[in-house]
């Protein structure tokens, strides 16, 4: 069971926008930035929004991700195929022993 | 370009011992703290460790403490990762990361593509 909880599935189809929870606690995002990954069949996980909502360089600007409270979302407006794949969301958790980087379950994304 | 590429998987036995490594190129090793993140067959992505970029900060997730052993060489650009009294439940690809600590702790800019480690008899 994760620490930070994420649907476990997400769909849509071609052009369509869709939104990927992650929910936690004040002992993680409530009092840290938020960072999600994706992870492409067979591949390592990439990098994809950094402090709540800022986009590495080389990521389409149809990704975007926000921040309230104990909770973040990931946004993919106008889908694309090539947007199949697993969708994490991290942050570090105060609370444990020094603390911890904590991940969400993972949400797979399929593209109608 | 950044590299990072993980060796020393493998099958080994439930109370065994394994080393692992990370070899790094096309950045300044030392100037970045380094992370292994490992994913069980079918399952998530789950942080096991991080170093600092001296060495002289370590943290670990509790599944893994008092058992596993970071340790880096900057001579070398190498990340390991010591790997003692291995279980079942440690089995999974383990991946290193860059960690882009101006951002957060939580924050790997760059990731190996894994080796895979099996703990069966």
């Amino acid at each position: 069971q994760s620490v930070l909880t994420q649907p476990p599935s997400a769909s849509g189809t071609p052009g369509q926008r869709v939104t990927i929870s992650c929910s936690g606690s004040s002992s993680n995002i409530g009092r840290n930035t938020v960072n999600w990954y994706q992870q492409l069949p067979g591949t390592a996980p990439k990098l994809l929004i950094y402090t709540n909502n800022q986009r590495p360089s080389g990521v389409p600007d149809r990704f975007s991700g926000s921040k309230s409270g104990t909770s973040a979302s990931l946004a993919i407006s106008g889908l694309q195929s090539e947007d199949e794949a697993d969708y994490y969301c991290a942050a570090w958790d105060d609370s444990l022993n020094g603390g911890n980087v904590v991940f969400g379950g993972g949400t797979k994304l399929t593209v109608l | 370009q950044v590299q990072l590429v993980e060796s020393g998987g493998g099958l080994v036995k439930p109370g065994g011992s394994l080393r692992l490594s990370c070899a790094a190129s096309g950045f300044t090793f030392s100037d970045y703290y380094m992370n292994w993140i490992r994913q069980a067959p079918g399952k998530g992505l789950e942080w096991v460790s991080y170093i600092s970029s001296s060495g002289s900060t370590i943290c670990y997730a509790d599944s893994v403490k008092g058992r596993f052993t970071i340790s880096r060489d900057n001579a070398k650009n190498s990340l390991y990762l010591q790997m003692n009294s291995l279980r079942a439940e440690d089995t999974a690809v383990y991946f290193c990361a860059r960690g882009a600590m101006a951002y957060s702790k939580s924050t790997f800019d760059y990731w190996g593509q894994g080796t895979l480690v099996t703990v069966s008899s």
